[in-house]
């Protein structure tokens, strides 16, 4: 069953504005991790949070997370035409270290 | 030196043909993983190995079976291909529990 779901599904904003994405999970997680996907091409990863973290930045990315609210969040400020991407959350379950994606937000930067 | 490498790249054959995908990863990872991403873009977990052992066998078709001949690679092969498999597979490394790095991936078109 699906463990990550991000919101919202699709987003578009004008450049220079920030972007904000969620990630809702239902079971104790060791860690959440966002990734990127650009058109037609594989995964980079972006930043992992661990269980014990609250908060994480770099660059211009900021992630959140709350495990009471099993949710967590992705922040992109002063969006660029180069961050048109889908943005994936991916949590690693502690009962079974099992990875699981959530389906993405894609979002597109206008110029 | 790319990390995580798989090919081909694009693989086109018909209904009931057999075929197999490679991937190498050169990180020293002792976790290799497939994924499949439909059309709709959802990531799915197939397999990860570990250490050369089957850790995560997700409930896929008996059609598909890895192999990890080394702790550097583990292909994927698939018979009696069917046109639901189409998709894009990607192969990934990590050591375990940690960030997850994705090869191009390999667009399977099956006619």
């Amino acid at each position: 069953s699906q463990q990550g779901e991000e919101d919202p599904q699709a987003l578009s904003i004008q450049e220079g504005e920030n972007a904000t994405m969620n990630c809702s999970y239902k079971t104790s997680i060791n860690n959440l991790q966002w990734y990127r996907q650009n058109s037609g091409r594989g995964l980079v990863h972006l930043i992992l949070i661990r269980s014990n973290e609250r908060e994480k930045h770099s660059g211009r990315l900021r992630v959140t997370l709350d495990t009471s609210k099993k949710s967590s969040s992705l922040l992109i400020t002063a969006s660029r035409a180069a961050d048109t991407a889908s943005y994936f959350c991916a949590t690693d379950r502690n009962r079974d270290d099992k990875i699981i994606f959530g389906k993405g937000t894609r979002l597109h930067i206008l110029p | 030196d790319t990390a995580v490498s798989q090919t081909p790249k694009y693989l086109v054959t018909q209904m009931g043909n057999d075929k197999s995908i490679k991937c190498e990863q050169n990180l020293g990872h002792d976790t290799m993983y497939w994924y499949k991403q439909d059309s709709k873009k959802f990531l799915k977990i197939m397999f990860s190995y570990n250490n050369k052992e089957l850790i995560i066998n997700e409930t896929v078709p008996n059609r598909f079976s890895p192999k990890s001949p080394d702790k550097a690679h583990l292909n994927l092969h698939i018979n009696s291909l069917e046109l639901g498999d189409s998709a894009v597979y990607f192969c990934a490394s990590s050591q375990r529990g940690d960030t997850q790095y994705f090869g191009p991936g390999t667009r399977l078109t099956v006619l």
